[in-house]
């Protein structure tokens, strides 16, 4: 079946940490991969996202790289600042009918100053 | 531009009372539907979804049910709550037909059942 892996949190950093949050997928066929990030109190937001294999997502000073071959989405950016502090979730839609999306556990990243 | 609104945004709730969450999108047509549930600390869990109106699948057997009856509206309901039916309740869409879309979320809804 469809599911998808993400590391536990909480991840805690210092301001202009490098952040890598890992996210493993299985599908079968060609699934799109997505972020999402969860600020407090709020819904979900998209972040970023990558249709095919190879593709790169960016946003914000984020980035992650589709790889098919290590069936990996890890999320990284290079510079954390104290706003990025929020619980964020790694999905993958697997294109069906219905578009149904499968969510990671959410990984929990706090930036202290 | 498309928008979701979910309401209300926090209630409390007795044990065994009814529940009503409302959520309704605007700017699109024919999208699917979904709710989701995020117990605290936990990840999402997927309750169902809808595809068109009165089209209802239920990922997970429990005591919520849901209904479409317009096209861009979308209800979740329990007649009689549980304790374990406290969490934070997403409603969110994504365009029909469409193979490498995006779920965009509404506000949420924080239910706490005393």
């Amino acid at each position: 079946g469809n599911s998808v892996t993400q590391m536990e949190g909480p991840v805690t950093l210092s301001e202009e940490a490098f952040l890598t949050i890992n996210c493993t997928y299985t599908a079968t066929g060609y699934p799109s991969l997505f972020w999402y990030v969860q600020y407090p109190g709020e819904g979900l937001q998209l972040l970023l996202k990558a249709t095919k294999a190879d593709d790169k997502g960016s946003n914000k000073g984020f980035e992650a790289t589709y790889r098919k071959e290590t069936t990996s989405f890890h999320l990284e950016k290079g510079s954390v600042q104290v706003s990025d502090s929020a619980v964020y979730f790694c999905a993958l839609n697997h294109g069906d009918n219905f578009n149904k999306f499968y969510f990671g556990s959410g990984t929990k990243l706090n930036v202290k100053p | 531009s498309q928008t979701i609104h979910q309401w209300p945004a926090t209630l409390v709730q007795p044990v065994g009372s009814p529940l009503s969450l409302e959520c309704t999108v605007e700017g699109t047509s024919n999208p699917n539907l979904y709710w989701y549930r995020q117990a605290a600390g936990r990840g999402l869990q997927l309750l169902f979804y809808s595809v068109g109106i009165g089209q209802i699948s239920s990922e997970v057997p429990q005591n919520l049910s849901a209904s479409r009856p317009q096209d861009r509206q979308f209800i979740l309901s329990s007649k009689k709550l549980l304790l374990s039916d406290s969490g934070f309740y997403l409603c969110a869409w994504s365009r029909g037909g469409s193979v490498t879309g995006e779920l965009f979320f509404g506000e949420g809804s924080r239910l706490t059942v005393l």
